[in-house]
C-alpha cells in the first residue's frame, strides 16, 4: 500500500529564513507526488507536483520541492519565509487505480508557523 | 477559486439525523473524490467516483453513501449521524490522468449536536 509520512507536526521559522517541510513516501513504481496548503477555514490549494524529470520542482508562491528517489523524500522548501506562509501543509501521493483514476493519499499534515 | 463548488458551507444537525452534501466538480473533470477531515484523523479518503461509477472506496462507514449523477455532480449522504461525524467534508475533482492534480472545494463543516 502506498503511504506518505510527514514527520513533523509543526515547523517554526522566523520570517526571512529558509523553511523546509519534510515528507517521505512509500510507493510501488513511479511516484506521483503533490504538495497542498490549507489556510484556516479554507479548502486545500495545490502548490506543486512531481511527476518526472527535474528533481527540483517549482510551484506557487515561491515554493519549491526536492524529489530524492534514494531517500524516498519530497521535501517542501522556500528560500525566505513570509508570515503569510503560516498554514497547514499536506504532502500527498497519487495512488494508481483502475483507468488512471487513482486517489490522493495524504500525510498527516504539518503546521508551519512563521514568526515576524 | 478552484472551480469546485460545495454546498452547504456549514451544517448543524442533531444526532440520528440524515444530511446530504453536494459537490459540483470543475468543468471537464470526470473524477470526484470525497474526503473527511477531523482534528485527530487528518484527511481521510472516503470514496471516489469516475463518470458516474464508483471507482475506489476508503474508510467510509456503512451509514455513509455517495453517488455521482449524469451531470457529474456528486452527493454524499450521511445518515444516523453521531457526534463523532462532526468534521470538515471535502470534495475534490480531477481529470483522468495520474499526473494531474486534484482541485478541492471549500468544504462543508458538519457539526452534529
Amino acid at each position: 500500500a502506498q503511504s506518505v509520512a510527514q514527520p513533523e507536526d509543526q515547523v517554526n521559522v522566523a520570517e526571512g529564513n529558509p523553511l523546509t517541510v519534510k515528507c517521505t513516501y512509500s510507493v510501488s513504481g513511479n511516484p506521483y507526488l503533490f504538495w497542498y496548503v490549507q489556510y484556516p477555514n479554507r479548502g486545500l490549494q495545490f502548490l506543486l507536483k512531481y511527476i518526472t524529470g527535474d528533481n527540483l520542482v517549482k510551484g506557487s508562491y515561491g515554493f519549491e520541492a526536492e524529489f530524492n528517489k534514494s531517500q524516498t523524500s519530497f521535501h517542501l522548501k522556500k528560500p525566505s519565509a513570509l508570515v503569510s506562509d503560516s498554514a497547514l501543509y499536506f504532502c500527498a501521493v497519487r495512488e494508481k487505480g483502475s483507468g488512471n483514476t487513482g486517489k490522493l493519499i495524504f500525510g498527516q499534515g504539518t503546521t508551519l508557523q512563521v514568526k515576524p | 477559486d478552484s472551480g469546485v463548488t460545495q454546498t452547504p458551507k456549514h451544517l448543524i444537525t442533531a444526532t440520528g439525523q440524515r444530511v446530504t452534501l453536494r459537490c459540483s466538480p470543475r468543468s471537464g473533470d470526470l473524477s470526484v473524490y470525497w474526503y473527511q477531515q477531523s482534528l485527530d484523523q487528518g484527511l481521510q479518503f472516503l470514496i471516489q467516483y469516475y463518470n458516474g461509477e464508483e471507482r475506489a472506496k476508503g474508510n467510509i462507514l456503512e451509514r455513509f453513501s455517495a453517488q455521482q449523477f449524469p451531470d457529474l455532480h456528486s452527493e454524499l449522504n450521511l445518515s444516523s449521524l453521531e457526534l463523532g461525524d462532526s468534521a470538515l467534508y471535502f470534495c475534490a475533482s480531477s481529470r483522468p490522468d495520474l499526473n494531474t492534480e486534484a482541485f478541492f472545494g471549500q468544504g462543508t463543516r458538519l457539526t452534529v449536536v
